[in-house]
């Protein structure tokens, strides 16, 4: 089975440009998640999609993020402008069931952005 | 808010020495509990999950948790660690109706 793809594996940009992320979750997971990990510091979670609704976004920073999941499969997060405190891995995750209870997540390995 | 707290940042433990990494959480509704690691340069991994039954969890390369519910607490244990459980570890909560929660994550270097 194939796992959570994720593209580019790393990124480089300066302050104030738009960078944006793809994941493609695992085949007939409906949910997907987008972490964002700070080095040193466990995964936050930023959106969390059922199918191609938004579940929770309650932490993510609206006026610079965003994301969506277009016919509820591959997912692109986009930061515009980026900050130097958004250095940091990005995650994507999906898990196959319609309820949030009694699953498990699988992981991407993640985008490192550097922002300088 | 309900949160996951780790209590240990950074372990060193020779070869052959015992394990043990704290997690507690602070909902007291329903929870499903995990522990995950990240090797270095690499992805996320589930070492183990408790779901309900038996709060004692078994998880893959020797590890395993316990659940005790009135410290709301999610321990992983390991009898002997090896060089290769040199890692970052991960404890996660799920609360009713929401996403993984994750602590701060305990580095642990083990050494020969």
């Amino acid at each position: 089975e194939a796992g959570v793809a994720q593209s580019p594996r790393y990124k480089i940009i300066e302050k104030r440009q738009s960078v944006a992320f793809w994941c493609n979750p695992i085949s007939g997971h409906a949910t997907l998640y987008w972490y964002q990990q700070i080095l040193g510091q466990g995964p936050k979670l930023l959106i969390q999609f059922q199918n191609n609704g938004v579940v929770d976004d309650s932490q993510l920073p609206k006026d610079r993020f965003s994301a969506e999941r277009l016919k509820g499969v591959d997912s692109t997060l986009k930061i515009q402008p980026a900050k130097l405190e958004d250095s940091a891995v990005y995650l994507c995750a999906s898990s196959p069931a319609r309820a949030f209870l009694n699953t498990e997540a699988f992981f991407g390995q993640g985008t490192r952005l550097t922002v300088v | 808010a309900q949160s996951v707290s780790q209590h240990n940042h950074h372990v060193i433990l020779s070869e052959a020495a015992s394990l043990e990494l704290g997690c507690n959480y602070s909902y007291g509704g329903t929870v499903n509990l995990f522990w995950y690691v990240q090797y270095p340069g690499q992805h996320l991994q589930l070492l183990l999950k408790y779901f309900s039954g038996d709060p004692l969890v078994k998880g893959i390369k020797g590890f395993e948790a316990e659940f005790i519910k009135s410290k709301f607490s999610f321990n992983l244990r390991k009898p002997s660690v090896q060089w290769s459980d040199t890692a970052e570890y991960f404890c996660a909560v799920i609360y009713s109706g929401y996403a993984l929660n994750f602590g701060k994550g305990t580095s642990l270097l083990v050494t020969p």
